[in-house]
């Protein structure tokens, strides 16, 4: 049963230029999250897609943008990247919308993301 | 902002039982406890998570107080490769959305030999 699967592992972008990171949801998962993770800080939700639709939103300027196809797989995308948005980006997955018993969230390992 | 309060960090010797607490003291009656924990470079892992009883798996133990107002995770026998931020989660139970985790600066855990 593969996990969440994220790519690139690594890229190198220069400020300016738009960038788009890929992800696909562990196997029976249907809502993708996707989170920025700076040097030394905890993870910070970005957006999450339900039904190909953004359902919340985290607080980050609309330079973030984010797709959902019906494969349930997922993209972010960043335009006119800034030095700033040199991170660390995590895709997480869980099943359904409604957290009854405990609706984990599963994370993939990232893409890591350096702006010069 | 997170919702609970970890210390930035502890060590544990090898084959030692490792303790880490978690301070949550305006935690709902509809949220629960989530454990993840970071190895360096790599996305968060789910450990465990609870509501109000104790739960135990094969990763991990997790005894949350009465009043549930804090909680400990427990590793009962700690290797090096328990070395991570440990990330403690208060999280709703019941949403018309999936809430996301709001993470804190966690607990660096360093296993010694």
């Amino acid at each position: 049963d593969a996990g969440v699967t994220q790519s690139p592992t690594h890229l190198i972008k220069t400020r300016g230029q738009q960038v788009t990171l890929r992800c696909s949801p562990k196997s029976g998962h249907d809502t993708v999250s996707w989170y920025q993770q700076a040097l030394g800080q905890g993870p910070q939700f970005i957006f999450q897609y339900y039904e190909e639709e953004e359902r919340q939103r985290g607080n980050f300027p609309d330079r973030f943008s984010g797709h959902q196809f019906p494969n349930y797989s997922s993209e972010l995308n960043v335009n006119a990247l800034l030095l700033g948005d040199s991170a660390l980006y995590l895709c997480a997955s869980s099943h359904g919308q409604r957290v009854l018993s405990g609706n984990t969230i599963y994370f993939g390992e990232g893409s890591w993301l350096t702006v010069v | 902002d997170a919702k609970t309060t970890q210390p930035p960090s502890m060590d544990c010797a090898e084959g030692r039982a490792a303790n880490l607490p978690c301070n949550h003291s305006t935690i709902s009656g509809n949220e629960y406890v989530y454990w993840y924990r970071q190895i360096h470079s790599q996305g968060p892992q789910y450990i465990i998570h609870g509501l109000k009883n104790n739960e135990t798996n094969e990763m991990a133990s997790l005894i949350i107080t009465e009043d549930r107002k804090s909680s400990t995770l427990i590793l009962p026998h700690a290797t090096l490769r328990d070395t991570a931020v440990y990330y403690c989660i208060v999280r709703v139970r019941y949403d018309s959305g999936n809430t996301p985790l709001v993470f804190g600066k966690g607990t660096r855990l360093s296993v010694i030999a």
